[in-house]
C-alpha cells in the first residue's frame, strides 16, 4: 500500500526567505510524484510533477522538488518566497495503471510581511 | 483544452435534507472522475471514483452516494444529510498522470 505523509501542517516564513516543505512517501512500486497547491476556497492545482528522468523538478513560478529515491522523499522548496505563495500544498503519489492518486494531509505555508 | 466544472459553489442545507452537487468534464473523453472531501482543516478524502459510465467504486463507507449517468458527468448525493457532511466537496478527472480539480463546493450543514 502507499501513502505520503508531509511531515509539517504548518510553515510560517517571512518574505524572501527560503523554505523547504517536507514530503515522505512510502509504495512497494515505481512512483509519479507530485506537488499541488490549493488557494483558500479553491481547487487543487499542479504545481510540478516527477515521472521519470532528472530527479530535480521545477515550476514556472521558482518553486522545485528533487525526488530522492533512497530517502522515499519529494521535498519542495522555493530560495526566496513571496506573500502570493501563501497556500495549502499538497504532496501526492500515483503509479502506473492505478487508478488512485494518494494524497498527504498538506502543510499550510504562511507567508509573512 | 480540459474543463472542469462544479456547482454549486456554496451550498447551505438543513439536517435531514437530500443533496445533488453536479460535475462535468469537457475536452477529454472517458475520464477517471473523482469525488473528495475537505473537512475544516484535514486533508483530501477519497470519497469515490468511477472509471466509465455506471461504474462508481466507494471509498469510505457513509450516507453519500455517487452516479455517472453520462461519459462526462458525476453526480454527488444523499437522501438525509448529517451535520457531519459538512465540508468542501471537489471534482477531479485525471490526465494521463495527473489529476485536475474543479474549483469545489462549500456546503455546509445547518
Amino acid at each position: 500500500a502507499q501513502s505520503v505523509t508531509q511531515l509539517d501542517s504548518q510553515v510560517p516564513v517571512f518574505e524572501e526567505a527560503p523554505v523547504e516543505l517536507r514530503c515522505n512517501y512510502s509504495s512497494s512500486v515505481s512512483v509519479y510524484l507530485f506537488w499541488y497547491v490549493q488557494y483558500p476556497n479553491q481547487g487543487l492545482q499542479l504545481l510540478l510533477k516527477y515521472l521519470s528522468g532528472s530527479t530535480l523538478v521545477e515550476s514556472i513560478n521558482g518553486f522545485e522538488a528533487e525526488f530522492n529515491k533512497s530517502q522515499t522523499s519529494f521535498h519542495l522548496r522555493k530560495p526566496s518566497v513571496h506573500i502570493s505563495d501563501t497556500a495549502e500544498y499538497f504532496c501526492a503519489v500515483g503509479h502506473t495503471g492505478g487508478f488512485k492518486t494518494i494524497f498527504g494531509a498538506g502543510t499550510r505555508l504562511f507567508v509573512k510581511a | 483544452s480540459q474543463t472542469i466544472h462544479q456547482w454549486p459553489a456554496t451550498l447551505v442545507q438543513p439536517v435531514g435534507s437530500p443533496l445533488s452537487l453536479e460535475c462535468t468534464v469537457e475536452g477529454t473523453s472517458n475520464p477517471n472522475l473523482y469525488w473528495y472531501r475537505q473537512a475544516a482543516g484535514r486533508g483530501l478524502q477519497l470519497l469515490f471514483y468511477s472509471v466509465g459510465i455506471g461504474q462508481i467504486s466507494s471509498e469510505v463507507p457513509q450516507n453519500l452516494s455517487a452516479s455517472r449517468p453520462q461519459d462526462r458527468q458525476f453526480i454527488l448525493s444523499s437522501k438525509k444529510l448529517l451535520l457531519s457532511d459538512s465540508g468542501f466537496y471537489l471534482c477531479a478527472f485525471s490526465g494521463d498522470y495527473e489529476q485536475y480539480f474543479g474549483p469545489g463546493t462549500r456546503l455546509t450543514v445547518t
